[in-house]
């Protein structure tokens, strides 16, 4: 199957870390990203890590990936309000398809 | 500015009377598709093209329609729209599929009654 699944929710206290888990089926996939959805916008890509590396980290995000496990993670640093979206995480198909996951509401509260 | 435009962004309309729902990069980008977005099931790719008059379906094309005349250009044809088709369509482009990162347009929420 092609199913990448996620949390639905997540609340975090601001300045505290976030951490949005996703698992994925395809063992192939190259590419694993986090998009990121403001409300009343479209996807903007955040990061992304490439299957053969373990972790990536980008100023307060860090990806880590456990391609045993085909379990990926986004770690936010100082969580805040601005962090509040939804955040997908999404697997590269071998042809050129993303398979997106449903998605992780992020809620920041003071 | 780098930007996928998709037109209108909100449209109420009744069940079987066609619509079209444009979409249109500035970005010379080869591939382009089409996305719904329904809650709890994420993203769901409806049609993909990776370039002019190369079309394929993703996962959900039953209903829909898409053509590619145009490398800029990549409209999403309901011609019988029904309830069920209700939801937020996001179009998206990109230099090569999903290799490199790809731009979303701000979405298109479709309501049929």
């Amino acid at each position: 199957g092609e199913d990448v699944e996620q949390s639905l929710f997540l609340s975090v206290r601001e300045g505290d870390s976030s951490v949005i888990n996703c698992t994925y089926t395809d063992s192939s996939s190259t590419y694993l990203y986090w998009y990121k959805q403001e409300p009343g916008a479209g996807l903007q890509l955040l990061t992304y890590i490439f299957s053969n590396m373990d972790m990536k980290q980008d100023q307060r995000l860090t990806v880590l990936l456990n391609k045993k496990d085909k379990h990926l993670s986004l770690r936010i640093a100082d969580t805040q309000t601005g962090d509040s979206a939804i955040y997908f995480c999404a697997e590269m198909l071998s042809d050129y398809k993303l398979s997106f996951g449903a998605g992780t509401t992020v809620t920041v509260r003071a | 500015e780098a930007q996928v435009t998709q037109n209108p962004r909100y449209l109420i309309t009744v069940t079987g009377k066609k619509l079209t729902v444009t979409c249109s990069q500035n970005m010379n980008h080869e591939y382009m598709s089409w996305y719904r977005q329904d809650p709890g099931l994420g993203l769901r790719q409806i049609y993909y093209s990776m370039n002019v008059e190369v079309t394929d379906k993703g996962d959900v094309p039953e209903g829909y329609k898409v053509s590619r005349k145009e490398k800029r250009n990549f409209p999403l044809i309901l011609e019988s729209p029904s309830p069920n088709q209700t939801s937020l369509y996001f179009c998206a482009s990109s230099l090569q599929g999903s290799i490199t990162e790809a731009f979303f347009g701000q979405g298109t929420r479709l309501t049929v009654v």
